[in-house]
Parts: C-alpha cells; structure tokens; sequence
C-alpha cells in the first residue's frame, strides 16, 4: 500500500527558503502515470493548493504562489520536492503531499501524506 | 476570479440530510472534488469527478453540479459525519480549493 511522507524544517527563518521533501514508499512513484501535488494549511484556516506535478516532471502552480514556487521530482529516490523562496510569517502552515486519485488525470487527491508543520519566524 | 464560495456553517440533525454548496464562475465547464477533514487529520476525499465516490466512502455521500454550482450532499447524517468540508475544482491541472464549510451535527 501506497504511503506518503513529508520531511523537512520545522522552522524557516523569514526570507530564507522553504524546502520540503516528499517520500513514497510502497510503490514506485514511476509505476503509475500520477499527478503529485502540495497542499498547505495555515494554523485554523482553509486548504491551499501549491502546485503539482506529473511524473515526466511537467510543472502546474498556484497562479498566486507562482513566483518563487518549485516543485520537483526524482525518479530514482521515489521523492518528490517543494521549495518556496523569500518566505514570510504569512507561509506559516501544515504542509502536505498528495497523489492523485486517477493516473494522468487530475480529479483529487487520495492519498495524504499526514502533514508537516512549518513555522516562519526569525 | 479563481475564488470557490462556501457557507461558512451547516448544521444537520442526525439522520437528516446536510447541503454543502460550491460556487464558481463556470464550474460546471471544471472537475469539483470534495474532501471531508476532522481536527488533526489529512483531508479524505469523499468525491471527485462531480459525483463519483472513491472506494470506502459511504453511500450517504454524493456529488452533483450544474452551472455554476457544485454540491455536496450527506444522507442521513451520523455524529461522525461532523467536519470541515472542503470543495476543489480542477482547471488544466490547475486546483483551487474552497472556503471550507464546518458541519455540525446537532
């Protein structure tokens, strides 16, 4: 069975970068045509959709996050990464990986990583 | 706009049926998934492609949408059904979520 993992500092000082990592295990992320994605949750409020990726490493962002958003992915490691530069208090969230439902399609994530709290603060 | 609106609260009685709408510019022309989330815990899809439930999830919820609305509905609802409920519509491979709507069972 398919889990996902997120992994990365806890605490990012204010216009450093974020950078988080996303590991699959019990599968190979190559096995399947899937779209992962990147989700974030700020203390008591709604969900926020980063960006995802498809697994030939094709690109999608948040039109108000694009700038200095990076998803990326490696094959070989069975990862797939986040980074968002210039960071503020403002990108103080939960930070969760998701893999969608439908190979090549993208109609919601069914797996969920179980989140990483990510605090901006100096 | 790229804004999904939700109400804010529901609240249901037990066994009754709980309306979650969705509201969009044109998204009926888009993909709407629906996640169910409790404190503490990651999202649990409950419906996407408007009105297919994944493996595991209840009957009681179902899925429609129609111009510019998306909606979410739970049948008979039960005390575990209470929780955050959060439409997303999906663009090109581009997803915006919504507001989010808490249900409370009364």
């Amino acid at each position: 069975q398919m889990r996902l993992q997120e992994s990365g500092p806890g605490l990012v000082k204010p216009s450093e970068t974020l950078s988080l990592t996303c590991t699959i295990s019990g599968d190979s992320i190559s096995s399947n045509t899937y779209y992962w994605g990147w989700i974030r949750q700020p203390p008591g409020k709604g969900l926020e959709w980063i960006g995802s990726i498809y697994y030939t490493g094709s690109t999608y962002y948040n039109p108000s996050l694009n700038s200095g958003v990076t998803i990326s992915i490696d094959r070989a490691r069975n990862q797939f990464f986040l980074k968002l530069t210039s960071v503020t208090a403002a990108d103080t969230a939960v930070y969760y990986c998701a893999r969608d439902i439908s190979p090549g399609y993208s109609y919601g994530y069914l797996l969920w990583g179980q989140g990483t709290l990510v605090t901006v603060s100096s | 706009s790229n804004d999904l609106t939700q109400p804010p609260s529901v609240s249901v009685s037990p066994g009754q049926t709980a309306t979650i709408t969705c509201s969009g510019d044109k998204l009926g022309h888009k993909y709407v998934c629906w996640y169910q989330q409790k404190p503490g815990q990651s999202p649990v899809l409950v419906i996407y492609e408007d009105t297919k439930r994944p493996s595991g999830i209840p009957e009681r919820f179902s899925g429609s949408s129609s111009g510019n609305t998306a909606t979410l509905t739970i049948s008979g609802t039960q005390s575990m059904d209470e929780a955050d409920y959060y439409c997303q519509a999906w663009d090109s491979h581009t997803g915006v979520f919504g507001t989010g709507t808490k249900v409370t069972v009364l």
